[in-house]
């Protein structure tokens, strides 16, 4: 079946735009993550979901980033006045419960300029 | 100090070798050991899944786990060309309710 299904894939936004972000995951996956990579870095936690609660928000870097997830599948990565810093892959993933091990998207770059 | 440190790499080899790529963790509580390969501008997909201290053999892919020591590592027999990627190793609980902890990669490079 399909994987985990990222939108835009490339997305450039002046400093202090907002910007949203686009995670379809596996059908039928419960758990949906979201995770920042900057460049040669490691994935970064940002937010968890399990169905439509985010019981794990602790890696939101600030409250300018805020995520929802409806209907227990799409989820919504906002970023309000975005910052040069904020630069980087945006990468979604889902499993099947929470124990399960994760199935990522290809991800969107965000360039701030 | 991060939870889980990774060989930085980058890490370049002769097509046919092996191939050890490790990392170690801080976290005690860490149960789950995960190893995923990414290709460049892609997202990377999971490649061994282990749980607690041991070894798990796939193909030309073996994870080990040695929980004592907190040393994870991941060995490759045969390397081809098409194993050049960066390999991430991944932890996590059994209370943080799936929360991964990910290092932060090794780039290989297999020469034909």
């Amino acid at each position: 079946g399909a994987g985990v299904s990222q939108s835009p894939s490339n997305k450039v936004t002046e400093k202090g735009k907002d910007v949203e972000l686009r995670c379809d995951p596996i059908s039928g996956h419960t758990a949906l993550y979201w995770y920042r990579q900057s460049l040669g870095q490691g994935l970064e936690f940002l937010i968890y979901f399990q169905g439509n609660s985010a019981p794990d928000k602790s890696g939101l870097p600030s409250d300018r980033f805020s995520a929802e997830r409806t209907g227990g599948s799409v989820s919504t990565l906002t970023i309000q006045r975005t910052q040069q810093e904020d630069s980087a892959v945006y990468l979604c993933a889902s499993s099947s419960r929470s124990a399960s091990p994760l199935h990522f998207g290809n991800g969107t770059r965000l360039t701030v300029t | 100090q991060k939870e889980v440190e990774q060989d930085p790499g980058p890490l370049s080899v002769p097509e046919g070798a092996i191939v050890s790529l490790n990392c170690t963790y801080s976290n005690s509580a860490f149960q789950y050991f995960m190893w995923y390969r990414q290709y460049s501008r892609k997202g990377p997909e999971l490649l061994m899944y282990t749980y607690s201290s041991g070894n798990k053999e796939d193909g030309r892919f073996t994870a080990q786990v040695d929980k004592s020591s907190k040393y994870i590592s991941l060995f490759i027999r045969d390397s081809q060309p098409s194993d050049s990627a960066t390999y991430l190793c991944a932890t996590r609980g059994d209370t943080n309710a799936g929360k991964s902890t990910f290092g932060d990669g090794t780039t290989l490079t297999v020469k034909p």
